[in-house]
């Protein structure tokens, strides 16, 4: 079975200032593990995916995430902060075999000027 | 079509009455999911349909909650004598076969149980 945790609900940070949401998973086969992002009154867009290649994938708007199998993580970082990067955003697993997708409870992001 | 579509956008209801929700995924997508948004929630999983198996029902809150999926295409989401607490955002979200590939979100049914 798969779960997802994601810490914390809400992220507050200031403009140019770094980005960390972190999420762990757990899954009884390897997973595939994604995170999207659902800007105000808009859909669910995927904003990266890690799929057993490169353990750092890079995704849309500067972001990127590091799949760590030691720690069952894949937090999704940013350098610099955005006004426009402020969201809601979910990490997601699935596993290989068909295992259907699975989400996290989401963290907002908010973005200070 | 272009995207998966969802129908109705907005629905307000009664307690205890029925509802149909309606998706339509993309072409071509096998993979077809039912979540459910509420406040502070996150996304919900309701149901999942591949292919031709057999669905996992597994996220279904109650029996109240049904679905189906014609002809590997449009599904339909069914609420019987909703509550009060079914008040959500009903998301569809359509793929292509592999559990690798990403979900394409439909815009959601926004569900009032009054």
């Amino acid at each position: 079975a798969q779960s997802v945790t994601q810490l914390g609900s809400h992220v507050s940070v200031s403009e140019g200032a770094l980005v960390l949401l972190r999420c762990n998973y757990s899954s009884s086969v390897p997973p595939y593990l994604f995170w999207y992002v659902q800007y105000p009154n808009q859909g669910l867009q995927l904003l990266l995916k890690y799929t057993s290649a490169a353990t750092l994938v890079k995704g849309i708007n500067g972001f990127e995430a590091e799949f760590k199998k030691s720690e069952t993580s894949f937090h999704l970082t940013k350098p610099s902060a955005h006004m426009s990067d402020a969201a809601e955003y979910f990490c997601a697993v699935s596993g290989t075999g068909g295992f259907k997708t699975i989400f996290g409870a989401g963290t907002r992001l908010f973005v200070k000027a | 079509g272009a995207g998966v579509s969802q129908s109705p956008s907005n629905k307000v209801t009664e307690k205890g009455k029925d509802v149909e929700l309606r998706c339509d995924p993309i072409s071509g997508h096998t993979a077809l999911y039912w979540y459910r948004q509420s406040l502070g929630q996150g996304l919900e999983f309701l149901i999942y349909f591949q292919g031709n198996s057999a669905p996992d029902k597994s996220g279904l809150p109650s029996d109240r909650f049904s679905a189906e999926r014609t002809g590997g295409s449009v599904s339909t989401l069914t609420i019987q004598r909703t509550q009060q607490e079914d008040s959500a955002v009903y998301l569809c979200a359509s793929s292509l076969a592999s559990s690798n590939e990403k979900l394409f979100f439909g815009s959601g049914t926004q569900l009032s149980v009054l």
